[in-house]
């Protein structure tokens, strides 16, 4: 069956380090990969997705990585912030065009 | 920034009344979606919604659930008779055409939706 997991539940970093959030995956068919955060009661924010044709794509300090072989993926956030404090999510597009989430990982940025 | 509106932010309903959840999608999205979660668990997707058909569904998105979009605009979840178990998050989301591959889906806020 399809699922996405989290490795980490619960993430804390230094304000200004650099963050690192993972993802498995087990639908090897899936080709869109998609990371979101979610802030207190607010739904999820579209942050970076990838192609299955990619293996690394930035945006503005966000960086994912796919690793296909592992079925594994990453969210780096470059020079965390408080502001970046939330709840991420990654998913997988898997049949048709329903996103399969995994179960979030908490980041606390201290300051 | 365009965004995915849903009214209202609280829903309180009696088991077994009626409930329709309200979503204003962007503007120029063509796909529509209805996804859940409940408190502490992972946000599970209910139905998909293209070209005024749903075009997939999961097994949670049973008899009780139906949605409509009634205008150029709205795009709305029924329950028909709401169970306590319905209790949870409910987010809308869009996307558009697929003409270029897969596009993001983009949430709305959602509506807790408490039932009694």
């Amino acid at each position: 069956g399809e699922s996405v997991g989290l490795h980490l539940p619960t993430l804390s970093v230094q304000e200004g380090d650099n963050s690192i959030i993972n993802c498995a995956y087990s639908n090897s068919a899936s080709d869109y990969f998609i990371w979101y955060k979610q802030e207190s009661g607010k739904g999820p924010q579209f942050i970076i997705d990838i192609r299955s044709n990619m293996d690394k794509r930035q945006g503005q300090r966000v960086t994912v990585l796919l690793n296909k072989t592992v079925k594994h993926l990453s969210l780096q956030i470059a020079a965390t912030q408080p502001g970046d404090s939330a709840v991420y999510f990654c998913a997988e597009n898997g049949y048709g065009n329903k996103l399969v989430f995994g179960a979030g990982t908490i980041l606390r940025v201290k300051s | 920034e365009p965004e995915v509106t849903q009214t209202p932010s609280h829903q309180v309903t009696q088991m077994g009344q009626e409930v329709i959840l309200r979503c204003v999608p962007i503007s120029n999205h063509l796909y529509f979606y209805w996804y859940r979660q409940i408190l502490g668990q992972k946000v599970e997707f209910l139905v998909s919604f293209y070209n005024n058909e749903i075009s997939e569904k999961s097994e949670i998105f049973d008899d009780q659930f139906s949605v409509e979009r009634p205008d150029g605009s709205n795009f709305t979840l029924k329950i028909r008779s709401t169970k306590l178990e319905d209790s949870a998050m409910y987010f809308c989301a869009s996307s558009e055409a697929r003409g270029q591959g897969i596009q993001p889906q983009h949430f709305g806020d959602g509506t807790r939706l408490s039932i009694l």
